[in-house]
């Protein structure tokens, strides 16, 4: 199976700050024929399911505020946040879809400063 | 939209088989673009999928080893919902269990989620 590990296990930071999150899969999660990174992120708040906030690593779900970035390749891979706002306070959680078992990172608490 | 409701019991004692329902609306549920899934989360286990069915040409399902003996996942046509059996739980099942629907890769649509206590 594919361990994601993410850290930290959780952060606060100021609102209007920067909030950077790093996951780390223990293997390659690309496919040469796509070249695409299988990587999900997702937010999810008190009460509520994950909600998807990037895919393919950097893409955009829709309706996601532009403060919300997504990059990284190959094993490591960030989703920052650059102006924290009070809505943003979840726990985020990166996934692989690469292959099954669909494998969670362990989620970042993400609290205001 | 696509959406997903989950129902079933929320307390199934020790021994004796979980079973929940996804009903689908706002897509088919043999489209052969779309994968079903069931996702549990607990606080010891954090978020674990536990398998998918889906439909290209002929129906596949795929299942977590961790609980490979004990799971079916049952797509039902007719109702345009899915299913979720599994047996023989302990009280190490007990935990808040999700429906998804995986479309051009993503989980996009989660439903509202069932909280599960195995307890006699």
């Amino acid at each position: 199976d594919i361990v994601m590990t993410q850290s930290p296990d959780s952060l606060a930071v100021s609102l209007g700050e920067r909030a950077t999150i790093n996951c780390k899969s223990s293997q390659g999660i690309s496919y040469s024929s796509n070249n695409k990174n299988h990587l999900a992120w997702y937010q999810q708040k008190p009460g509520q399911p994950p909600k998807v906030v990037f895919y393919w690593a950097s893409t955009r779900e829709s309706g996601v505020p532009d403060r919300f970035s997504g990059s990284g390749s190959g094993t490591d891979f960030t989703l920052t946040i650059s102006s924290l706002q009070a809505e943003d306070v979840a726990v985020y959680y990166c996934q692989q879809y690469y292959s099954t078992p669909y494998t969670f990172g362990q989620g970042t608490k993400l609290e205001i400063k | 939209q696509v959406q997903l409701q989950q129902s079933g019991p929320g307390l199934v004692k020790p021994s004796q088989t979980l079973s929940l329902t996804c009903d689908i609306s706002g897509d088919i549920i043999s489209s052969n673009t779309a994968a079903w899934h069931w996702i549990r989360q607990s606080p010891s286990r954090g978020l674990e999928w536990l398998g998918r069915t889906y439909y290209t040409s002929k129906w596949y399902n795929d299942y977590a080893v961790s609980v490979k003996s004990r799971i079916t996942i049952n797509p039902d046509t007719y109702k345009n919902q899915f299913s979720l059996q599994l047996n023989s739980v302990t009280p190490e099942d007990t935990a808040m269990y999700y429906c998804a629907r995986q479309f051009n890769s993503v989980f996009g649509v989660w439903g509202q989620g069932t909280m599960v206590t195995v307890s006699s």
